[in-house]
């Protein structure tokens, strides 16, 4: 079955420090790969996606991703988070059909120490 | 660039009524939306695919005659939450794909409608 996990439901970090965020799937095929972005009471903000080419993609608001064919993953880094990046964070996977439905994990929630 | 609005963006309304929630591509055309629902701390549960100028696709277990959806043109669709009742409380989100973008699956999303049904 098709699913995406997030292991970590809820992670804390000081700010300044790094932070990954991990993302796992099962999927028949490579999918097309997201990362979004909630504030609260928000909608979604795409952070950043892999269709193919490099590995390691830029996304917005200085956040990376490394996508690991082998090891079915995904996971989505920052070098030094800020306070601002408090919000709850989704992995998602699309089919490379035409359907375009998005499959979604769990969620991270992200809080930063001050 | 990019830009998908809802409206509104929060609604409150009495058991029984029906209230239409609006979710309009800005600034690209979207031949497909797709309709969320999220309850707190949970993730995004699709409840349809909406295409323009055909009828939607709901998701197994999701009332097609409860929620009715209407995608009218390129930029507009309308979800409809009919017979409201409390349980129907929650956050929808809608999103959209750019049909002129060079992949179409990348989904933009809207900032939500909260619904509250007293």
């Amino acid at each position: 079955a098709q699913s995406v996990t997030q292991p970590d439901i809820h992670i804390t970090v000081s700010e300044g420090a790094s932070l990954e965020l991990r993302c796992n799937y099962s999927y028949g095929a490579t999918p097309y790969l997201f990362w979004y972005v909630q504030s609260p009471g928000q909608g979604l903000q795409l952070l950043l996606k892999y269709f193919s080419g490099d590995t390691l993609v830029q996304g917005i608001k200085g956040f990376e991703a490394e996508f690991k064919r082998s090891q079915s993953s995904f996971n989505l880094r920052k070098p030094s988070v800020h306070w601002s990046d408090a919000a709850e964070y989704f992995c998602a996977v699309a089919g490379r059909g035409n359907t375009g439905k998005l499959i979604f994990g769990q969620g991270t929630t992200l809080q930063v120490k001050p | 660039g990019a830009v998908v609005s809802q409206h509104p963006s929060r609604v409150i309304c009495k058991s029984g009524t029906s209230v239409k929630i609006e979710c309009r591509s800005l600034d690209f055309q979207a031949t497909t939306m797709f309709w969320y629902r999220q309850f707190p701390k949970q993730s995004l549960m699709l409840m349809a695919t909406s295409n323009e100028g055909s009828k939607a696709t709901y998701e197994q277990g999701v009332e097609k005659d409860k929620f009715l959806i209407n995608h009218a043109s390129l930029t507009l669709s309308t979800l409809t939450v009919t017979s409201a009742h409390p349980e129907d409380s929650s956050f929808y989100i809608c999103s959209a794909r750019d049909l002129l973008a060079g992949a179409q699956v990348t989904q933009y999303f809207g900032p939500g409608t909260r619904l509250t049904v007293l």
